[in-house]
């Protein structure tokens, strides 16, 4: 069973719309981190939410983490195609590993 | 920042033989790092935990025979593919955590492994 849910798996938009991602759990975390991965490299940081309720903005991108921190959504506004990648959400649960979440891949077509 | 990096970025060999990949955090020193291994369109997921010093923790289905991990210092861990087979080709990532906690892990750039 996947503990991380994320949805969509996949999408596709326009240059300039918006989006959501949203990562899903029924397990509570201590602490939810989002990366962005590029084909062919390595996952990247954006940002990690640790309170609930919690909102994060990295300029275009918000990241909000759900007050019983079982839940994590990722907004961006006028998307761009520099901001294609896939999404990936990550648990943090004591001293236990990062648990991943499946992904988003996102594609903004110009 | 904490750099991790990754030795070689590609490979490809013949069925049947080992490929060791390094990991390397250049400016940080890592009591812990992790392997993941990610599938085309797919996730990372988790190989195995590597203790600086100790033994590594493998997770559930992984065979510790197969990938064998070496973590000698605080700056690198590697992962050995013995006798690999096409079904280990894969896009394999190591990851080092600043505090040897399992928060805050910074990623290497991956290692591109090709089986023939």
């Amino acid at each position: 069973t996947q503990l991380l849910e994320q949805s969509p798996q996949f999408l596709s938009i326009q240059e300039g719309e918006n989006l959501t991602v949203y990562c899903n759990s029924s397990s509570v975390f201590s602490s939810l981190q989002w990366y962005r991965q590029e084909p062919g490299e390595g996952p990247v940081l954006l940002v990690t939410v640790v309170t609930g309720g919690e909102v994060k903005k990295l300029k275009r991108l918000t990241f909000q983490f759900g007050d019983a921190r079982k839940d994590s959504s990722l907004h961006i506004t006028a998307a761009q195609p520099g901001d294609t990648g896939l999404y990936l959400c990550a648990g943090v649960r004591g001293n236990t590993p990062l648990v991943f979440g499946k992904g988003t891949r996102l594609s903004v077509i110009a | 920042g904490a750099v991790v990096s990754q030795h070689p970025s590609r490979v490809i060999c013949k069925s049947g033989t080992s490929v060791k990949i390094e990991c390397r955090s250049l400016d940080f020193q890592a009591t812990t790092m992790f392997w993941y291994r990610q599938f085309p369109k797919q996730s990372l997921m988790l190989m195995a935990t590597s203790n600086e010093g100790s033994k590594a923790t493998y997770e559930q289905g992984v065979e510790k025979d197969k990938f064998l991990i070496n973590h000698a210092s605080l700056t690198l861990s590697t992962l050995t593919v013995t006798s690999a087979h096409p079904e280990d080709s894969s896009f394999y990532i190591c990851s080092a955590g600043l505090s040897g906690g399992t928060d805050t892990q910074y990623f290497g750039p991956g290692t591109r492994l090709t089986v023939l």
